[in-house]
């Protein structure tokens, strides 16, 4: 079965700072792997996606993503880090890639805090 | 584009009611609704999905009375909290997949809180 498990749920930089904000994944099939943002009472936004192409996947607001399937990671960067990033980040992974069900499994979320 | 909304955005009710949440896309039709659970600081658990004209799928431990899902047209679900017990507070979260869209393309609305009393 499909899970995936986010290390730390409590992340804090400073404004500037490199963002690292780590997700392990376990599947039986070739995974898609996801990283959505979560502001304040509102519902998610998806930051970006793997789907087997380039490894390093590059998305919005300047994160970007690296796939490793031997560490089973897809860790979720940003060079520098901006007061708006403050958020809630969740990583999830298709529960049924080859059903193409469209069902996700979501980490437990990690809170990014910058501080100025 | 890809906007879905969500009615309430917070709703309060009394114990032993009932309260139905509306999802709904707005710009594209949607061929499958999906309705998550989230407590607070906590992952989102998915509850059902539901796909138009027929009955939604529930995962594992979800009360198909208790949480009444009707996914009446392409740009319409509604998920209907029966006989709500305080325990039932909680942000319930829908998604939408778009009917030309990709099997993992998703668009989340931005949520409705309740709070049972």
């Amino acid at each position: 079965a499909q899970s995936v498990t986010q290390l730390g749920s409590h992340v804090s930089v400073s404004e500037g700072a490199l963002v690292l904000l780590r997700c392990n994944y376990s599947s039986s099939v070739p995974p898609y792997l996801f990283w959505y943002v979560q502001y304040p009472n509102q519902g998610l936004q998806l930051l970006l996606k793997y789907t087997s192409a380039a490894t390093l996947v590059k998305g919005i607001n300047g994160f970007e993503a690296e796939f490793k399937k031997s560490e089973t990671s897809f860790h979720l960067t940003k060079p520098s880090a901006h007061m708006s990033d403050a958020a809630e980040y969740f990583c999830a992974v298709s529960a049924h890639p080859s059903g193409n069900t469209g069902k996700l499994i979501f980490g437990q979320g990690t809170t990014l805090q910058v501080k100025p | 584009g890809a906007v879905v909304s969500q009615h309430p955005s917070w709703v309060i009710c009394k114990s032993g009611t009932s309260v139905k949440i509306e999802c709904r896309s707005l710009d594209f039709q949607a061929t499958t609704m999906f309705w998550y659970r989230q407590f607070p600081k906590q992952s989102l658990m998915l509850m059902a999905t539901s796909n138009e004209g027929s009955k939604a799928t529930y995962e594992q431990g979800v009360e198909k009375d208790k949480f009444l899902i009707n996914h009446a047209s392409l740009t319409l679900s509604t998920l209907t909290v029966t006989s709500a017990h305080p325990e039932d507070s909680s942000f319930y979260i829908c998604s939408a997949r778009p009917k030309a869209g990709g099997a993992y393309e998703q668009y989340f609305g931005p949520g409705t809180r309740l709070t049972v009393t």
